[in-house]
């Protein structure tokens, strides 16, 4: 089964307005998330990672200010897109690292949520 | 040069073949090595690691050679199902290396 839920898993907004991205980790706790955006045709980019209770840090190219990321629990990460625009618009990933059970510490990824901004 | 280079394809095969894909990585210091499994609008799943002892599971072969900094992964007697994108993956040195993405190689097999 799933480890890792993303929410919601598609999303249609207008140009301007915010939208919030959920991720949580179901049955383990993930020290470290990890939120992705893949344009069509295009590979998974990481956007950002996250540790429990600290500040996120952004690749380059990517505006802290505009993608806000929000790790305040062991189980939940938030990724708010400010502002949107149509150039968002792109199927936005988020992963979880941490220890669960004898399969040690790997990364799981969420179902991911289209978002489209119009 | 990019991180993790792939071909893209498409690669079109019958069911029943046999299909390789091919990847380069450019950091020398890259620990650990993968095959995701991607279908269209899904997700990324771990299809699996590549040692470079290589390691077989079912029809799948993956294979690692940290001199040429290439990986391959080799699916005989294509399936129906096999129809998705092979993503090549790289992860970075250290304990907090993150997962470097190639672009991905698109598979689809015809009946």
């Amino acid at each position: 089964g799933a480890v890792v839920s993303q929410h919601p898993s598609w999303v249609i907004c207008k140009s301007g307005t915010s939208v919030k991205i959920e991720c949580r980790s179901l049955d383990f706790q993930a020290t470290t998330m990890f939120w992705y955006r893949q344009f069509p045709k295009q590979s998974l980019m990481l956007m950002a990672t996250s540790n429990e209770g600290s500040k996120a840090t952004y690749e380059q190219g990517v505006e802290k200010d505009k993608f806000l990321i929000n790790h305040a629990s062991l189980t939940l990460s938030t990724l708010t897109v400010t502002s949107a625009h149509p150039e968002d618009s792109s199927f936005y990933i988020c992963s979880a690292r941490g220890w669960r059970g004898p399969s040690g510490r790997e990364q799981y990824f969420g179902p991911g949520t289209r978002l489209t901004v119009t | 040069r990019k991180e993790v280079e792939q071909d893209p394809g498409p690669f079109n095969v019958p069911e029943g073949a046999t299909v390789a894909f091919n990847c380069t990585y450019s950091n020398s210091a890259s620990q650990s090595f993968f095959w995701y499994r991607q279908d269209c609008r899904k997700e990324p799943k771990l299809l699996m690691s590549v040692y470079s002892s290589g390691n077989e599971d079912g029809r799948f072969t993956a294979q690692l050679n940290r001199a040429s900094q290439y990986i391959s992964l080799l699916i005989r007697d294509s399936k129906l199902s096999d129809s998705a994108t092979y993503l090549c993956v790289v992860k970075g040195g250290g304990s907090q290396g993150n997962l470097i993405f190639g672009k991905g190689t698109k598979l689809s097999v015809k009946p």
